[in-house]
């Protein structure tokens, strides 16, 4: 199985400034198997980022996302109020799918 | 617009089996992999199993002894059955749709969720 470990677990930054999310894999995944998602409290996750680095439909192009073998980076250039949320990583690439255990961007 | 509702008791006994509904509306569940995916209360996502409309589930080897998964194309609905549950199987349940037809990975489509607890 692979491991995702997602770091920090929290960050903190203030509306505006730009957050930097890592997710790390115990084993290679090839890019078009790594995912990132969204989730707000009490909502279903929502996807972000597919194939480590396309934009899903609707999203906005404050998000982007970067990496490839066992480094992955989800980038928000400037913070919006609505983005002090969960967010998680997640691969596809063997199964079982397995998914980080998130970091939550809160606001400083 | 295709929607995804998750249906089924919000209670179960220990020991009993979880049984969970997801019905698809606004499109064919025809072509596409859908998964079953839990969140316990506070904690991360873990992936249950998927299946095609066809059939052949897979399920994460670390439920795959309690874990069962069916389709039912002519109600547009899919399955999951979790025997022998414990209050470790306590979370809300969701169930997704991959993002590609033909193909299992990411998830686009999600259903609202629905909270499971098992307790006595």
């Amino acid at each position: 199985e692979i491991v995702l470990t997602q770091s920090p677990g929290t960050l903190s930054l203030s509306p505006g400034e730009r957050a930097t999310l890592s997710c790390r894999a115990s084993q290679n995944v090839y890019s078009s198997y790594l995912a990132w998602y969204q989730q707000k409290p009490g909502q279903a996750p929502r996807l972000l980022i597919y194939g480590a680095s396309s934009r899903a439909t609707g999203i906005p192009d404050r998000f982007s996302g970067s990496g490839s073998g066992t480094d992955f980076t989800l980038t928000i250039s400037r913070l919006e109020p609505e983005d002090f949320v969960v967010y998680y990583c997640q691969q596809f690439g063997s199964s079982p799918w397995t998914f980080g255990q998130g970091t939550k961007v809160e606001i400083k | 617009q295709v929607q995804l509702q998750e249906s089924g008791p919000g209670l179960v006994k220990p020991s009993e089996t979880l049984s969970l509904t997801c019905t698809v509306s606004g499109g064919s569940i025809s072509h596409y992999y859908w998964s079953w995916i839990r969140q316990p209360p506070g904690k991360g996502l873990e992936w249950i199993g998927d299946i095609y409309d066809s059939g052949s589930p897979k399920y994460n080897p670390s439920l795959k002894s309690r874990v069962t998964m069916s389709v039912d194309t002519s109600k547009n609905q899919f399955s999951l059955r979790l025997s022998f549950v414990t209050a470790a199987d306590t979370a809300v349940y969701f169930c997704a749709r991959d993002r590609l037809a033909y193909q299992a990975g990411d998830f686009d489509l999600w259903g609202r969720g629905t909270l499971v607890t098992v307790s006595s």
